[in-house]
């Protein structure tokens, strides 16, 4: 069975600070796919960023960045000089792909970032 | 964005009446998905589909049905709402020519059960 695991459910800081978000998983699958999605206020869901098991090296995109680390099963995602905008849940997810039952998505709890001004 | 919509985006029944969502895509994705989101338990997968006919549970595939007889239109229904069916349900599709296991989602539909 796949888990997915955001040990932090809430984290609250101040506009410019950084904002570093955990996820551990656990999967038996040796290919997989780790995802991390956004839920701002309005509750939509939008797709952030995929990464595949075999493919560790580490992203920047703008103010985002994300540590995939295959050894500790994790897939950190930072947000750098954080922004009133970036307020919103955050979920990881992992999934077995295409060929695994569906590509059937499993969620972590998700952890709510309040950045105040 | 991908062309996902889901409809009702809200509605409000009373316990014991049938209960239908639909979900329609206009990006002729191949696999679509519902799941269900309450707090404390996150996102959880309801039923998905692999193509047209084809369908199978998820994790809490319990009172829902669904049905798939178009590749745009996947519905998802209550048979008997229950009030433990109040809940925030989201459609997902994947399956697209680039990065086919990311799964792109509806606006939602918030269900309330009386």
């Amino acid at each position: 069975a796949q888990k997915v695991t955001q040990a932090q459910t809430e984290i609250s800081v101040v506009e410019k600070e950084d904002v570093t978000l955990d996820c551990v998983y656990e999967t038996r699958d040796t290919t997989y796919y780790l995802f991390w999605y956004k839920q701002p206020p309005s509750g939509e869901l939008v797709f952030l960023i995929r990464r595949n098991s075999f493919d560790e090296q580490n992203e920047i995109s703008g103010r985002y960045s994300w540590n995939f680390q295959k050894s500790t099963s994790s897939f950190n995602f930072t947000i750098t000089a954080s922004q009133v905008v970036d307020s919103a849940v955050y979920f990881c997810a992992l999934s077995g792909g295409i060929k695994a039952a569906g590509n059937k998505l499993t969620f972590g709890g998700g952890t709510r970032v309040l950045v105040k001004p | 964005d991908a062309g996902i919509t889901q409809s009702p985006r809200h509605k409000v029944t009373e316990t014991g009446t049938p209960v239908t969502l639909r979900c329609h895509q206009t990006e002729n994705h191949r696999y679509m998905y519902w799941y269900r989101q309450d707090p404390g338990h996150g996102l959880r997968l309801i039923h998905y589909s692999y193509g047209v006919k084809d369908t199978d549970k998820g994790e809490v595939s319990d009172g829902y049905s669904v049905s798939r007889s178009k590749t745009e239109d996947f519905l998802l229904t209550l048979e008997s709402a229950t009030s433990s069916q109040t809940s925030v349900y989201f459609c997902a599709i994947s399956g697209g020519a680039e990065q086919k296991e990311t799964q792109y989602f509806g606006p939602g539909t918030r269900l309330l059960v009386l």
